[in-house]
């Protein structure tokens, strides 16, 4: 079956441009989140969606930076006025939720993007 | 901010050798799983051990967890060149799921 897809693949963009990344996760999956990787590194958590309940904005850098989410379905990240250092990968994950024990993610290929 | 922290950051090894990959988190877990990435791209869910588990197997695959140390280990038999990439754990707690920095395993054939 069709697993989580996310685009654009690669955004290219200049300094103080607003950008906006696509994230549509597994059909029925109630739980999604975003990530950011920069070159080399880890994942850092950005935001957490669950159902209808308010997302864990925590892990959001800035106020540049926002995200939505359509009930269940297709969520944006939108970063505003970016600037260079927000360049990195952005992965979204998503995971079908079934009590606390069972929160294997389904990543995504991933956004490359560039800040020039 | 990331729960897991794996060690070591890097490792090198030759083919057919074992790799340990080692996991050390700070706070309660409801479960711990490892991961692959590829090429910095998207991850693979490789393991998932409850915290009420000791072991775990897959394959060439062996999870261990220590919840009174707070610390798993992944081990990978026999390694293989197409097992290069990076291995991260994540620990899960509640509704929350948090990646490590990863280690960056490199299998010379």
């Amino acid at each position: 079956g069709a697993g989580v897809s996310q685009s654009p693949s690669n955004k290219v963009t200049e300094k103080g441009k607003d950008v906006e990344l696509r994230c549509d996760p597994i059909s029925g999956h109630t739980a999604l989140y975003w990530y950011r990787q920069r070159l080399g590194q880890g994942l850092e958590f950005l935001i957490y969606f669950q159902g209808n309940s308010a997302p864990d904005k925590s892990g959001l850098p800035s106020d540049r930076f926002s995200a939505e989410r359509t009930g269940e379905s297709v969520s944006t990240l939108t970063i505003q006025r970016t600037q260079q250092e927000d360049s990195a990968v952005y992965l979204c994950a998503s995971s079908l939720t079934s009590g606390s024990f069972s929160y294997e993610q389904y990543f995504g290929p991933g956004t490359r993007l560039t800040v020039t | 901010s990331q729960q897991g922290e794996e060690d070591p950051q890097a490792l090198s090894i030759q083919e057919g050798e074992n790799a340990t990959m080692n996991c050390s988190y700070k706070t309660s877990i409801n479960n711990l799983q490892w991961y692959r990435q590829n090429s910095g791209r998207g991850l693979v869910h490789l393991i998932l051990i409850r915290s009420n588990e000791r072991e775990k197997h897959s394959g060439r695959l062996r999870v261990t967890l220590d919840t009174s140390k707070k610390s798993s280990s992944l081990l990978i038999t026999a390694s293989r060149a197409a097992d290069t990439a990076s291995y991260f754990c994540a620990t899960v707690w509640n509704n929350d799921m948090r990646f490590g920095a990863g280690t960056r395993l490199t299998v010379k054939p």
